[in-house]
C-alpha cells in the first residue's frame, strides 16, 4: 500500500530565511503525482505545488520549489524568503493519475506545522 | 463561481444524534470525496464518488453514509454520532479531464460530538 511520511511534526524559520520540509513516500507505481498543500489557520486547503513523477525537472511556483528524488522516493518542499503568511500546516500528498479506472484518492502525510518568526 | 461549498461550518452533536453535512460544487466535477482530518493523522478518505449514482468507500467509512443524486451535491450523513467522529470534515472535488487530479477543497466543517 502507498504511504506518505512527514517526519517533522513542527518546523520554525526566521522571516526572509529558507526552510525545507521533508516528505518521503512508498509506492510500487512508476507514474504518479505528488502535491504539497498548505493549510493556514483559516483551515482552507490550498494547493501549493505539484510534481509529476515522469518529469525529472523539479517544479517551482514563485518562492516554492521541490526537490524530487524519484529513486529515493523523496519529495521535499523548499520555501525561500519566508514570509509571515507562510505560517501554516503543510501536507504532502500522493496520487496515481486518472486512467485505468483510478479514483481521485489522495494519500496524505500527517503534516508539518511551520512557524515563521519575525 | 463559488467552487466547493460546505455547510455548516461548525456543529455540535450529542452522542446518538444524526445529521447531514452538505457539500456542493459548481465546477461540473464528476469526482467528489469526503475526508476527515484528525490531529497527527493527516486527512483520511471516508467516501468518494466518480459520478452521479456511483459511490464507494474510502479508508474510514464506518458510521458514515453518502449518496450522489446529482453532479453538484455530495452529502455526508452521520447515522448515529459518536465522540470518535469529532473531527474536521472536508469535501473535495476534481475533474477526470485533469490528468493530475488536483483536488479543490471546501472550507471544512468542524464537528464536535459530546
Amino acid at each position: 500500500a502507498q504511504t506518505v511520511t512527514q517526519s517533522q511534526p513542527e518546523m520554525s524559520v526566521q522571516e526572509a530565511e529558507t526552510v525545507t520540509l521533508s516528505c518521503t513516500y512508498d509506492t510500487s507505481e512508476s507514474d504518479y503525482y505528488l502535491f504539497w498543500y498548505k493549510q493556514p489557520p483559516s483551515r482552507q486547503m490550498i494547493l501549493v505545488i505539484r510534481q509529476e513523477a515522469y518529469k525529472q525537472q523539479n517544479a517551482t511556483e514563485n518562492r516554492f520549489s521541490v526537490n524530487f528524488q524519484k529513486a529515493a522516493k523523496s519529495f521535499s518542499l523548499k520555501i525561500s524568503d519566508s514570509q509571515l503568511g507562510d505560517a501554516a500546516m503543510y501536507f504532502c500528498a500522493y496520487r496515481i493519475p486518472f486512467y485505468g479506472g483510478a479514483t481521485n484518492k489522495l494519500i496524505f502525510g500527517t503534516g508539518t506545522l511551520l512557524a515563521v518568526q519575525p | 463561481n463559488a467552487g466547493v461549498t460546505q455547510t455548516p461550518k461548525f456543529q455540535v452533536l450529542k452522542t446518538g444524534q444524526s445529521m447531514t453535512l452538505q457539500c456542493a460544487q459548481d465546477m461540473n466535477h464528476e469526482y467528489m470525496s469526503w475526508y476527515r482530518q484528525d490531529p497527527g493523522m493527516g486527512l483520511r478518505l471516508i467516501h468518494y464518488s466518480v459520478g452521479a449514482g456511483i459511490t464507494d468507500q474510502g479508508e474510514v467509512p464506518n458510521g458514515y453514509n453518502v449518496s450522489r443524486s446529482t453532479t453538484e451535491d455530495f452529502p455526508l450523513r452521520l447515522l448515529s454520532a459518536a465522540p470518535s467522529q469529532t473531527s474536521v470534515y472536508f469535501c473535495a472535488s476534481s475533474s477526470p479531464r485533469s490528468r493530475d487530479g488536483s483536488l479543490y477543497f471546501g472550507p471544512g466543517t468542524r464537528l464536535t460530538v459530546t
